[in-house]
């Protein structure tokens, strides 16, 4: 399953499918890209980052791509479970470095149907 | 070793009433940040700590809104004079020299 990002909120996908969940950037001089998990009554929990001079990048059972060229972000969750049921956040670091404040996207809401 | 831990986790607060809202960052983490989190949105940045100095402040949506990080370690915001407009669930993360923020499990403040 695929989501649009901002324009398609909620994604809902069967278990054991693949996920891909989408976001559009907002700044193109954004040099630093995190995708957060939120689970209900918890805090943002880190899964996955990419900095601006790569394209692509894997970690366990997730990957991130950027495009740069249309300031496009996306996260693909391989075998989707249960457990990954969450809104999902893109965020973005706009420079200068070493200040921290991140963006956040309106988050998308990942269904995993049993 | 320990996350970021936040209380209390649920404040609830008449309309008037100031609140501090309490942030224990990973031990060792130079940077400290307070996001607010309204119902159904994306985190906003309040306010960023590096040590003790409070280097951006642009986050912080009136005069009433204050933050501290006195010893370089734990962090307080308060909030005076409480409005509804308030109610939200406050965030702190925590940084070392790396970009790679971890958030707290939030505190969810409700002004009747």
């Amino acid at each position: 399953g695929e989501s649009v990002g901002l324009h398609l909120p909620t994604l809902s996908v069967q278990e054991g499918d693949n996920s891909i969940i989408n976001c559009a950037y907002s700044n193109s001089a954004s040099d630093y890209f995190i995708w957060y998990k939120q689970e209900s009554g918890k805090g943002p929990q880190f899964i996955i980052d990419i900095r601006s001079n790569m394209d692509k990048r894997q970690g366990q059972r997730v990957t991130v791509l950027l495009n740069k060229t249309v300031k496009h972000l996306s996260l693909q969750i391989a075998a989707t479970q249960p457990g990954d049921s969450a809104v999902y956040f893109c965020a973005e670091n706009i420079p200068p470095r070493g200040t921290g404040k991140l963006i956040f996207g309106q988050g998308t809401t990942l269904q995993v149907k049993p | 070793g320990a996350g970021v831990s936040q209380s209390p986790r649920y404040k609830v607060a008449k309309r008037g009433q100031d609140v501090a809202l309490r942030c224990d960052p990973i031990s060792g983490h130079v940077s400290l940040f307070w996001y607010q989190q309204a119902l159904g949105q994306g985190p906003e940045f309040l306010t960023y700590f590096q040590n003790e100095a409070q280097l951006d402040k642009s986050g912080l949506p009136s005069d009433r809104f204050f933050a501290e990080r006195p010893e370089g370690s734990v962090s307080t915001l308060k909030i005076q004079r409480t409005q509804q407009e308030d109610s939200a669930v406050y965030l702190c993360a925590s940084s070392s020299f790396t970009d790679t923020q971890y958030f707290g499990p939030g505190t969810r403040l409700t002004v009747l």
